[in-house]
């Protein structure tokens, strides 16, 4: 299976910080890599998907890139609902992996 | 509006079995692939099993590969997942997604979950 590795694990950031969070699969995944947020006891939902397109209705302060196996998600001028957990998640072999998470926290 | 309502969940005796069921609505469920995913407690995402939209092809990760078997129905708009001899490793919330599938890959609608607990 194809791991991926997301970093930093945890990060705290204040409202209107720009933040970067990096993921690295442990071999060529293409740009198959999306991105989704989730908050406590809720499902999570999608972002970014193949690398960098935005999912519909999602803001434009989100921004995914990268390819073949370094990704990033950058998030400009954090808002208050954007203090989550996020996931990356390989879909190049249909078995599909997900990062760690990273868990933004409020400073 | 897309929705996903999983059920069938609960406490479970090590070594027991469960279905878990997702009604789907909004949308025609006979075009999409579905997966399940899961999440333990305090834990990451996990993607358990898949299968085609019309119910020719799955595939399931190694973990639970033998005792998981996922499943649809299309003239009911339902997707199934048998679980069979469960562990305590096995306690997780369980989603129903939708999963695009062609070009990329990815899971654009989520229920809203369904506990398993497998605790003696």
């Amino acid at each position: 299976d194809i791991q991926m590795t997301q970093s930093p694990s945890s990060l705290s950031a204040s409202v209107g910080d720009r933040v970067t969070i990096t993921c690295r699969a442990s071999q060529f995944i293409s740009g198959y890599l999306n991105w989704y947020q989730q908050k406590p006891g809720k499902a999570p939902k999608l972002l970014i998907y193949a690398a960098s397109k935005l999912h519909i209705g999602v803001p434009s302060r989100f921004s995914g890139g990268g390819s073949g196996t370094d990704f990033t998600l950058t998030i400009t001028s954090l808002q208050p609902e954007d203090f989550a957990t996020y996931y990356c998640q390989q879909t190049y072999i249909t078995r599909y992996t997900f990062g760690q998470g990273t868990k933004l926290e409020i400073k | 509006e897309v929705q996903l309502v999983e059920s069938g969940g609960g406490l479970v005796q090590p070594g027991g079995s469960l279905r878990l069921s997702c009604a789907a609505s909004g949308f025609t469920f006979s075009s999409y692939w579905m997966s399940w995913v899961r999440q333990a407690p305090g834990k990451g995402l996990e993607w358990v099993a898949h299968i085609k939209n019309d119910g020719s092809e799955t595939d399931s990760a190694d973990s639970v590969k033998g005792r998981f078997t996922i499943s649809r129905d299309n003239a009911r708009n339902s997707l199934y997942l048998q679980i069979h001899t469960l562990s305590v490793d096995d306690t997780a919330v369980y989603f129903c997604v939708r999963e695009v599938f062609g070009g990329y890959f990815y899971f654009d609608h989520w229920g809203q979950g369904v506990l398993v607990t497998v605790s003696s």
